[in-house]
């Protein structure tokens, strides 16, 4: 059970948005600590996609964003295309646990 | 560029030890923080333990607290994770990931992970 609550997958056909919800609570995300998010294509090592709730890193598309609100954040894909194919997860730190957090991953299939 | 590579993993019989290295480069590794995650096979990512670039501060997460040490050798740009008392469930790929710091920065730089399997 992990400690950040993502859907198992989401799907959607070219060219659609697709979005990932990622719920936590008030000792991680409601802390309020920021939220990260990581791409991990099929058999290679996670990739950070998303940092500090909304901030893309140079070379991600702009057709993936983020936000954030309350013990809650959200990644959404739009223009979806089939390389996007790949498990997401959301990232934060937890006070109580005095560690890092993920969620369980969120599998995006392109239809 | 940042260079993270892994070794040490392999197979190992339950209670058994083994130790992993991480080599950095492409950057000044004492002036970052790193940490060890892991990811079962088929299962999600999990944060394992934390180490500030002066050594100063370390944590471990509750399900291998006891039984791992981490340590780095800023001389040698190198990160080392000693694991004891081997489980099945300690079986995953380990990452090594740099961060620029502690609490709220994300991982920024992951290696491409040794695979640590546990069985007999």
């Amino acid at each position: 059970q992990s400690v950040l609550t993502q859907p198992p997958s989401v799907s959607g056909a070219p060219g659609q948005r697709v979005s990932i919800s990622c719920t936590g609570s008030i000792s991680n995300i409601g802390a309020p600590y920021d939220v990260h998010w990581y791409q991990q294509l099929p058999g290679t090592a996670p990739r950070l996609l998303i940092y500090n709730n909304i901030y893309r890193p140079s070379g991600v598309p702009d057709r993936f964003s983020a936000s954030k609100s309350g013990t809650s954040a959200s990644l959404a894909i739009s223009g979806l295309q089939a390389g996007d194919e790949a498990e997401y997860y959301c990232q934060s730190y937890d006070e109580n646990l005095i560690g890092w957090v993920f969620g369980g991953g969120t599998k995006v299939n392109v239809l | 560029q940042v260079h993270l590579v892994e070794s040490g993993g392999g197979q190992v019989k339950p209670g058994g030890s083994l130790r992993l290295s991480c080599a950095a480069s492409g950057f000044i590794f004492s002036g970052y923080y790193m940490s060890w995650i892991r990811q079962a096979p088929g299962k999600g990512l999990e944060w394992i333990s934390y180490i500030s670039g002066s050594n100063d501060t370390i944590y471990y997460a509750d399900s291998v607290k006891g039984r791992i040490t981490v340590s780095r050798d800023n001389a040698k740009n190198s990160l080392y994770l000693q694991m004891n008392a081997l489980r099945p469930d300690d079986t995953a790929i380990y990452y090594c990931v740099r961060s620029d710091c502690g609490g709220d920065c994300p991982f920024e730089y992951w290696g491409q992970g040794t695979l640590v399997t546990v069985s007999s």
